[in-house]
């Protein structure tokens, strides 16, 4: 069975800041990974995908993820955050039946 | 190229009604997904149709349903509507299996 956890709730970060969203995954197989961020109000947009390959990806936005398979983790990251990126950030595992994490909430303080 | 449309974004429903809520997907996309949002569960999984297939289906009761059209058009429905049912339902398409969804931005139920 797959599943998805993102153990961090809520992170704040100062504007300018460096961000990094923690995602462990649970999967039988090579994961299909997937960061998503969903504004208020709004249904849910990709950031960046891994599904072979380079390790590191990048994404749009400015963010980038690396996965580790000896960790289980695909970890999202952004050197520089901006106010707009105050969002709710959703790591998924599977294409076939994803699983979502639970989500982490950003909030940006100037 | 148009996103996913859902339809309608609002809605005001009692307990015992049934509804319907529509998606659009993508040009090209096979693939509809649907996944009920709530702040307790998070998001979760209904059902995926493929060529209006059911292709995959969540731990929903049988009072979800959908059905997807030839032109890949999706609906979903919900019967006997119960409080918990209250929820941001989203769809998603995308071109077919193993490939990232593409979502809308939700249809808000309500239920009084």
């Amino acid at each position: 069975a797959q599943s998805v956890t993102q153990p961090d709730i809520h992170i704040t970060v100062s504007e300018g800041a460096s961000l990094e969203l923690r995602c462990n995954y649970s999967y039988g197989a090579t994961p299909y990974l997937f960061w998503y961020v969903q504004s208020p109000g709004q249904g849910l947009q990709l950031l960046l995908k891994y599904f072979s390959g380079d390790t590191l990806v990048q994404g749009i936005k400015g963010f980038e993820a690396e996965f580790k398979r000896s960790q289980s983790s695909f970890n999202l990251r952004k050197p520089s955050v901006h106010w707009s990126d105050a969002a709710e950030y959703f790591c998924a595992v599977g294409a076939f039946r994803p699983g979502f994490g639970a989500g982490t909430t950003v909030t940006v303080r100037a | 190229k148009a996103g996913v449309t859902q339809t309608p974004r609002y809605l005001i429903k009692t307990r015992g009604q049934q509804v319907t809520l529509s998606c659009s997907p993508i040009s090209g996309h096979r693939s509809v997904s649907w996944y009920q949002q709530t702040p307790g569960q998070g998001l979760q999984f209904l059902f995926e149709y493929f060529s209006e297939t059911q292709r995959n289906k969540g731990n929903f009761p049988g009072r979800f349903s959908g059905r997807q059209f030839s032109n890949s058009r999706s609906e979903m429905n919900v019967s006997t509507l119960e409080l918990g049912d209250s929820a941001l339902y989203l769809c998603a398409s995308s071109p077919g299996q193993n490939q990232p969804q593409h979502f809308g931005d939700g249809t808000r139920l309500s239920i009084l």
